[in-house]
């Protein structure tokens, strides 16, 4: 399996604009989570998904955030419209059960910037 | 939202010393904690699943123990060498809920 694949690796948008990150679970996994990182607040959890149902989204920021995740192999991070303070690098993560005793795994993220 | 810390924010340490850092956690409804390690421009790579109190993990110069009771885990690093330097991220589970959440990490640098 190729992991978790998350595209593109680097975005940069003006402010205004909107942007759409997507994700590809590793196959068989049935929970799926959108971290993101910042250097003032660390590794924070946005959203989480089982079988493609949005479970807890009490992480994302605010409305202009939203995520989808229309079958069992994607995922998408949408921000509209993007500010500055957006700018960080979003994980995407699935692993085949939410904590517990199984890890995630990670993909290799994407770097936002808004300029 | 639960409250998990790593102590301290960063370290930086000579190639060849030991070192430790903590993670804290609730100790309420506990499942499992986690450690990762997260070298730059990279993503967070699994090292520790811990579920027991009193469990302890070793992978090479790297170990890790367990306290559930108390809410803290530490993890040591024999030997430090420049390639363990990383951002060390600890992640603690519960029954009452169903995702990870993850301390701010621990930046360390070892310097040759």
């Amino acid at each position: 399996d190729a992991g978790v694949i998350q595209s593109p690796r680097h975005e940069v948008t003006e402010m205004g604009q909107e942007v759409t990150l997507r994700c590809k679970p590793i196959s068989g996994h049935d929970y799926l989570f959108w971290y993101r990182q910042t250097m003032m607040r660390g590794l924070e959890l946005l959203i989480y998904f089982n079988n493609n149902v949005p479970i807890d989204d009490s992480g994302m920021p605010e409305d202009r955030f939203s995520a989808k995740m229309p079958n069992a192999s994607f995922s998408t991070l949408k921000i509209q419209p993007s500010e500055p303070r957006d700018s960080a690098v979003y994980f995407c993560a699935s692993s085949l059960a939410a904590g517990g005793g199984i890890g995630y795994t990670f993909g290799s993220g994407t770097r936002l910037t808004v300029v | 939202i639960l409250n998990v810390e790593q102590s301290p924010q960063s370290l930086h340490v000579q190639e060849g010393d030991s070192t430790n850092f903590t993670c804290s956690f609730p100790s309420s409804n506990f499942y499992a904690l986690h450690w990762y390690r997260w070298e730059t421009a990279k993503s967070p790579e699994a090292l520790f699943v811990m579920t027991l109190n009193g469990d302890e993990k070793k992978k090479g110069r790297i170990s890790a123990t367990l306290n559930t009771k108390e809410g803290y885990s530490y993890l040591y690093i024999k030997g430090s060498q420049p390639e363990d330097s990383a951002t060390y991220l600890c992640a603690s589970t519960h029954y009452n809920n169903n995702d990870m959440r993850f301390g701010a990490g621990t930046r360390l640098t070892v310097k040759p």
